[in-house]
């Protein structure tokens, strides 16, 4: 079961702010949203994750709707290192990861 | 610095064989955990471990083993290779508890190529 839908790519250019969309219209109030990062060649890594409000770490900001049925990875000012498949991913108490197809985004210089 | 890491990174075998792929990690997390990620395809777990003798089924744990015998490691063996689990695998951790609010740390992979 799909609990979140993301874009299969987008693209941006070097130094420009990424805006990579996540809908979960059926998230549930304990769901999680973390959202991880695999780059070509390697395992996925964190980048970032929250529940209601919206949070800021070194690597990204994850704005999350009012209504969280949707939330929004924003990339500051992409680098050609940012070039990856980005994973939206729901969690609550007791489930683990649902990794789905991701956004594949390419960085352009 | 910690880190997991995984062996072989590439491994070639013939159906029927007993494969063991090795998963080592030196941040004392509780929870380990095994993926696999076929071409063009996101994460699919396999098994996984929230402490010593606890391993518990994933997705797809047809064909797959796993035993946790210290905090360290976790190896996944699959019984009787198939051309079906050719893939990239991904051993993960993370520290305890709340999973869902656990950061999961991946090592770099292992290829498998059943032939």
């Amino acid at each position: 079961d799909a609990k979140t839908t993301q874009p299969n790519s987008m693209e941006s250019n070097e130094e420009e702010p990424v805006h990579l969309p996540c809908n979960h219209s059926t998230i549930s109030g304990t769901d999680y949203i973390h959202w991880y990062r695999q780059l070509p060649s390697q395992g996925p890594e964190y980048v970032i994750h929250g529940l209601t409000s919206n949070v800021n770490n070194r690597m990204a900001s994850l704005a999350i709707a009012e209504d969280r049925k949707s939330s929004t990875l924003i990339l500051h000012r992409a680098t050609l290192r940012d070039a990856a498949v980005y994973y939206c991913i729901l969690i609550s108490y007791g489930q683990n990861f649902v990794f789905g197809p991701g956004t594949r985004l390419s960085v352009l210089p | 610095d910690a880190e997991i890491t995984q062996s072989p990174r590439h491994k070639i075998t013939e159906t029927g064989r007993q494969v063991t792929l090795a998963c080592h990690q030196t941040w004392n997390h509780n929870n380990m955990f095994w993926y696999r990620q076929d071409l063009g395809h996101g994460l699919r777990l396999i098994h996984y471990s929230y402490g010593v003798q606890d391993t518990n089924k994933g997705e797809v744990s047809d064909g797959y083993s796993v035993s946790r015998s210290n905090t360290e490691d976790l190896p996944l063996t699959l019984e009787s290779a198939a051309s079906s689990q050719t893939s990239v695998y991904f051993c993960a951790s993370s520290e305890s508890g709340a999973s869902y609010t656990d950061t999961q740390y991946f090592g770099p992979g292992t290829r498998l190529t059943v032939l």
